[in-house]
């Protein structure tokens, strides 16, 4: 059972829109962490958010926490062919475990 | 600076053997964790090692157990493989132990089970 409920699983988008990823949970993580995963690579870190409702900003890239610290967005305006890949929330619990979410599959089409 | 190094790339066994998979940590760096990733279940922890010891397991079966070195390298073995064992198997290394750290994957090695 997982955690962290992303969504949505999969998206398809023109180049140029805009977009939003969910990241939920029942659980209350002391901080979240998001990743984008490109094919035959692990994960790389885009953004770690600690402080309820915090909010991000990386470029084009926009994270927030929710102010109880139990679910994330990631908010990206005007997305580009180069934004493709799995994006992946991950949450550290009170055991410093980190528990990730199952992903959302990105395609930006030029 | 080099990045973190998993070897092998890709792995082809049989069910019933045994497989050790390794990891050198960036420079300095004293944690490694190991992750298995499937499509079917995503991205899931195994285990976590600092400075040689074991500090967080998973829900993993005993078939599966890992080590550190003194120079932070890491291991991890599977043995009686199955073919649910066919994963993607990511180290990832840190500088410390503290929750928010910042993880440093590897590329993982691509293990199939025949």
């Amino acid at each position: 059972t997982q955690l962290l409920e992303q969504s949505p699983q999969f998206l398809s988008i023109q180049e140029g829109e805009n977009l939003t990823v969910y990241c939920n949970s029942s659980s209350v993580f002391s901080s979240l962490q998001w990743y984008r995963q490109e094919p035959g690579e692990g994960p790389v870190l885009l953004v770690t958010v600690v402080t309820g409702g915090e909010v991000k900003k990386l470029k084009r890239l926009t994270f927030q926490f929710g102010d109880a610290r139990k679910d994330s967005s990631l908010h990206i305006t005007a997305a580009q062919p180069g934004d493709t890949g799995l994006y992946l929330c991950a949450g550290y619990n009170a055991g410093n475990m980190l528990t990730f979410g199952g992903g959302t599959r990105l395609m930006v089409k030029p | 600076k080099a990045g973190v190094t998993q070897t092998p790339r890709y792995l082809i066994k049989t069910r019933g053997q045994q497989v050790t998979l390794s990891c050198s940590p960036i420079s300095g760096h004293r944690s490694v964790s190991w992750y298995q990733q499937t499509p079917g279940q995503g991205l899931q922890f195994l285990f976590e090692y600092f400075s040689e010891t074991q500090r967080n397991k998973g829900n993993f079966p005993g078939r599966f157990s890992g080590r550190q070195f003194s120079n932070s390298r890491s291991e991890m073995n599977v043995s009686t493989l199955e073919l649910g064992d066919s994963a993607l198997y990511l180290c990832a290394s840190s500088l410390k132990r503290e929750v928010g750290e910042k993880l440093f994957f590897g590329s993982g090695t691509q293990l199939s089970v025949l």
